[in-house]
């Protein structure tokens, strides 16, 4: 029973790179989202979706993209990264509804610029 | 000013002691509140939601809400080492899809047998 699982676990980049994060859940969620976790900070979400083929912006959408191509995946992307977007990204799912429906968290991707 | 604030402590007790953790809000239109769990290096898990005021349990925990002070509440009873984690705050206004939800920064808690 895998629930969310995010790919990479890990990653380094430098400066002006470009990568995609991805998160499956097999729970058959209509809403998924996307958080940074930063020292400090706390959960800022970035992006969400609530159904296949639909994205929003959350509070931190500057310097990221995403798509929700299918139902299942929901991909994080960073066209040119920059250093203050270390950080460790969370996906998260949910069934449609609201606060009491849980947020079902992956275990995050650990990301460093340099 | 964070619209919901949380001491990030950290917080250490004595195993079976009885834990208080708070947060504070700004935003009188929060009417959900929620207490999330986060052990290292893993994603937060839902504990206990309440909406609008009033206390809320569940096992070992007490959820609280006065929404006249706009204090949040977290009690843990006869607190276990298995508890130490880190403990994050929540609330959002509405229920409404894409309503964000806002987390105080966490308080990490250590439960020593």
């Amino acid at each position: 029973n895998a629930g969310v699982t995010q790919t990479p676990k890990f990653r380094v980049l430098k400066t002006g790179q470009s990568m995609t994060l991805l998160c499956a859940q097999d729970m058959n969620h209509e809403y998924m989202y996307w958080y940074r976790q930063d020292p400090g900070m706390g959960l800022r979400l970035i992006h969400y979706s609530v159904g296949e083929g639909t994205t929003a912006k959350g509070e931190v959408p500057d310097g990221y993209n995403v798509s929700r191509l299918k139902k299942q995946n929901f991909l994080l992307g960073l066209e040119s990264a920059a250093p203050s977007q270390t950080s460790v990204y969370f996906c998260a799912s949910s069934y449609p509804g609201g606060s009491n429906q849980p947020q079902h968290f992956g275990d995050g991707t650990r990301l460093s610029i340099l | 000013q964070k619209e919901v604030e949380q001491d990030p402590g950290p917080l250490s007790v004595p195993e079976g002691a009885i834990v208080s953790l708070n947060c504070t809000y700004s935003n009188s239109a929060f009417q959900y509140f929620m207490w999330y769990r986060q052990y290292s290096r893993k994603g937060p898990e839902l504990l206990m939601y309440t909406y609008s005021s009033g206390n809320k349990e569940d096992g070992r925990f007490t959820a609280q809400v006065d929404k006249s002070s706009k204090y949040i509440s977290l009690f843990i009873r006869d607190s276990q080492p298995s508890d130490s984690a880190t403990y994050l705050c929540a609330s959002r206004r509405s229920n409404q899809a894409g309503t964000a939800l806002i987390f105080g920064k966490g308080t990490t808690l250590s439960v020593s047998s």
